[in-house]
């Protein structure tokens, strides 16, 4: 079945430091989406990626859509403290017009102040 | 609007008892998931119904079942709770499927002994 692999599993940064994970699936995707948990709570949307090859920026954070539609990246520079949290990434594919997210395993993020 | 909501927050089981975990989105989504979270496995789709009265399998629905009772609750059964279903459940909503941002509940800590 599809898979959503996800790397590094943690990330400790120094505030100001850059960070970013990836994320890479074992089948082409339709969409991809980034999520981010803070410790205790519950994921929330930052954005999704559809077309092959799309750069997307939200402040300091750069999503990725690789060409192929099978991997992409989440960069944040220069980190700060409120930036600390898991980041997923999950997976569209469709089968027999079905649509089902497969989310990654997530990057922990600590910044270190 | 209260978004996604999740009963209960905490629960204890003991080994084949059975319950039932309750959600509601009040945005007029017709599409609804639920996922558990287990550490260092980021977020696994248990079931998921694309719109009001369908259902179908995500990821890992072995012992469990579920509910679309109407477009705004989908409620999530366990009928013989086993110790390998300690986990965080959440639940989430989203306007269509496949390609709609995802609105996560809070979550439901479920601890089976």
């Amino acid at each position: 079945g599809q898979q959503v692999m996800q790397i590094p599993q943690y990330q400790h940064v120094q505030e100001g430091e850059d960070f970013t994970t990836y994320c890479n699936s074992s089948t082409t995707l339709s969409n991809i989406q980034w999520y981010k948990q803070r410790p205790g709570g519950h994921p929330v949307f930052l954005i999704q990626l559809v077309k092959s090859g799309e750069v997307k920026k939200q402040k300091r954070l750069t999503f990725q859509f690789g060409e192929a539609k099978k991997n992409s990246s989440l960069h944040i520079t220069a980190t700060q403290t409120t930036d600390v949290g898991t980041y997923f990434c999950a997976g569209c594919s469709v089968t027999s017009g079905t649509y089902k997210y497969i989310f990654g395993t997530g990057t922990r993020l600590k910044v270190l102040a | 609007n209260a978004g996604v909501t999740q009963t209960p927050k905490f629960q204890v089981l003991k080994t084949g008892q059975s319950m039932t975990l309750q959600c509601a989105q009040d945005m007029n989504h017709n599409s609804m998931y639920w996922y558990r979270q287990d550490p260092g496995m980021g977020l696994r789709l248990i079931y998921y119904s694309a719109s009001e009265g369908t259902t179908d399998k995500g990821e890992v629905p072995n012992g469990y079942n579920v509910s679309r009772l109407n477009k705004r609750e989908f409620s999530l059964r366990l009928e013989s709770a086993a110790p390998s279903q300690t986990s965080v459940y959440f639940c989430a909503s989203s306007e269509y499927s496949g390609g709609a941002e995802q609105y996560f509940g809070p979550g439901t800590r479920l601890t089976v002994t």
